[in-house]
């Protein structure tokens, strides 16, 4: 089946830290990967995406690349700010039909100054 | 509209009650997901429509729980006596098609959900 497995939180940072977040999947086929983030009291929103192998989705300083040797796609940020304190989920598309985004369960980073 | 729109934002209801959620999803955007995330998981996944028909209701825990979308835009989900162990946030989320690689249209739209209460 297909499953996203994310490092449990939460992580706490302070502010111009680095930032890993780990993220693993199981997947039959090529899966389109995604990150989304959840600040406080708003929607999820979509962070970045790759959906084949070697591609590096980034945005607001966020980078990840899809890794198939490691079925992997580790969220990095170089200098965190206290704006970047929230839930973050990552998620896949599997290649084939309509099946709807697997999450996984989140990790709440909070960003001290 | 601009955003996917769920009403009401927040709901609190007894046990056995009856309770429907309402989806506005995203104008032109033909599929429309609903999921349910409770305190501290991730998003699951309960059922997806593709216009007005349900293309993928694995997700929908009991026959207690029910998604409608006649016309191919507002959806309701309705849940019958419902219980405790459905309080959770209901998410609603729209895209222009289901997940079509490399079209650029794969990306889905979440509203902010709506939060039931099972008192």
């Amino acid at each position: 089946g297909n499953s996203v497995t994310q490092m449990e939180g939460p992580v706490t940072l302070s502010e111009e830290a680095f930032l890993t977040i780990n993220c693993t999947y199981t997947a039959t086929g090529y899966p389109s990967l995604f990150w989304y983030v959840q600040y406080p009291g708003e929607g999820l929103q979509l962070l970045l995406k790759a959906t084949k192998a070697d591609d590096k989705g980034s945005n607001k300083g966020f980078e990840a690349t899809y890794r198939k040797e490691t079925t992997s796609f580790h969220l990095e940020k170089g200098s965190v700010q206290v704006s970047d304190s929230a839930v973050y989920f990552c998620a896949l598309s599997p290649y084939s039909g309509n099946t709807p985004l697997v999450f996984g369960k989140g990790t709440r980073l909070s960003v001290i100054a | 509209g601009a955003g996917v729109s769920q009403t009401p934002s927040n709901k609190v209801t007894e046990k056995g009650k009856y309770v429907e959620l309402r989806c506005d999803p995203i104008s032109g955007h033909t599929a429309l997901y609903w999921y349910r995330q409770s305190l501290g998981q991730g998003p699951e996944f309960l059922i997806y429509f593709q216009g007005t028909g349900a293309a993928d209701d694995s997700g929908l825990p009991n026959d207690r729980f029910f998604a409608v979308r006649p016309e191919g835009s507002v959806s309701t989900l309705k849940i019958q006596r419902t219980e405790r162990g459905d309080s959770a946030v209901y998410l609603c989320a729209s895209s222009l098609t289901p997940e079509v690689r490399d079209s650029g249209a794969n990306v889905l739209t979440f509203g902010a959900g709506s939060r039931l209460t099972v008192l």
